[in-house]
């Protein structure tokens, strides 16, 4: 069964400051998504990963791959409060045929504070 | 505008009183999935359906059910609900293939659920 572990869990930084969310997962795959949803809300695509040294940045947040040690990293620079949400990462793995399926972290809670 | 449209947004009902969860997407996806959201235990994947006709188990199946007669709908069905089943429920779509046609899943706005 895949699992797939997030790191921190919970993650309170100030304004301005650096910070690393890692996604480790248990079983090969080359096909990784993250998300954010804010509270009350829907999830949001951020980032797709499809192979083994994949680097993908948006604004502050940049998402890279490493199949071969089964992680992900979303790295936040300079954080500033609209960051705040959880992120939420999500592997795909074949599932039989061309069948995938998607399993997810159990998601970062990140709060950037003033 | 492309989206995944579920409803109803929030439902309270009584334990045993069957009721249907519906989505509906307008991208011509392939692919369509449930999940369920708790505190603490992330989104698990409740069923997923390849194409018409087509639907699997995800991880946690007991007491739901699913049916894709149309490529565009994929109601989630709670025959007897129990408290158990309260939760946070997304519907989720996508362009399924392999490799570089990878999509992500685009989600509906959520369904909540309360079985009492």
């Amino acid at each position: 069964e895949l699992k797939v572990e997030q790191n921190p869990l919970f993650l309170s930084m100030q304004e301005g400051k650096n910070y690393t969310i890692y996604c480790n997962y248990s079983t090969t795959s080359d096909r990784l998504y993250w998300y954010r949803q804010d509270p009350g809300k829907s999830l949001e695509s951020l980032f797709v990963l499809l192979s083994n040294g994949a680097v993908k940045q948006e604004g502050r947040l940049m998402a890279s791959l490493d199949t071969k040690a089964r992680l992900s990293t979303l790295h936040i620079t300079a954080a500033v409060h609209d960051l705040s949400a959880t992120y939420f990462c999500a592997v795909d793995v074949p599932s039989g045929g061309s069948n995938y399926k998607l399993t997810f972290g159990k998601g970062t809670l990140l709060t950037v504070n003033p | 505008e492309a989206q995944v449209t579920q409803n109803p947004r929030y439902l309270i009902t009584v334990t045993g009183k069957k009721l249907t969860v519906t989505c509906s997407q307008n991208m011509n996806h392939e692919y369509m999935s449930w999940y369920r959201q708790d505190p603490g235990l992330g989104l698990r994947q409740i069923y997923y359906s390849m194409n018409v006709e087509v639907t699997d188990k995800g991880d946690v199946p007991e007491g739901y059910k699913v049916s894709r007669k149309e490529k565009r709908n994929f109601p989630l069905i709670l025959e007897s609900p129990s408290p158990n089943q309260t939760s946070l429920y997304f519907c989720a779509s996508s362009r399924q293939g392999a490799g570089m046609w990878s999509q992500p899943q685009h989600f509906g706005d959520g369904t909540r659920l309360s079985i009492l």
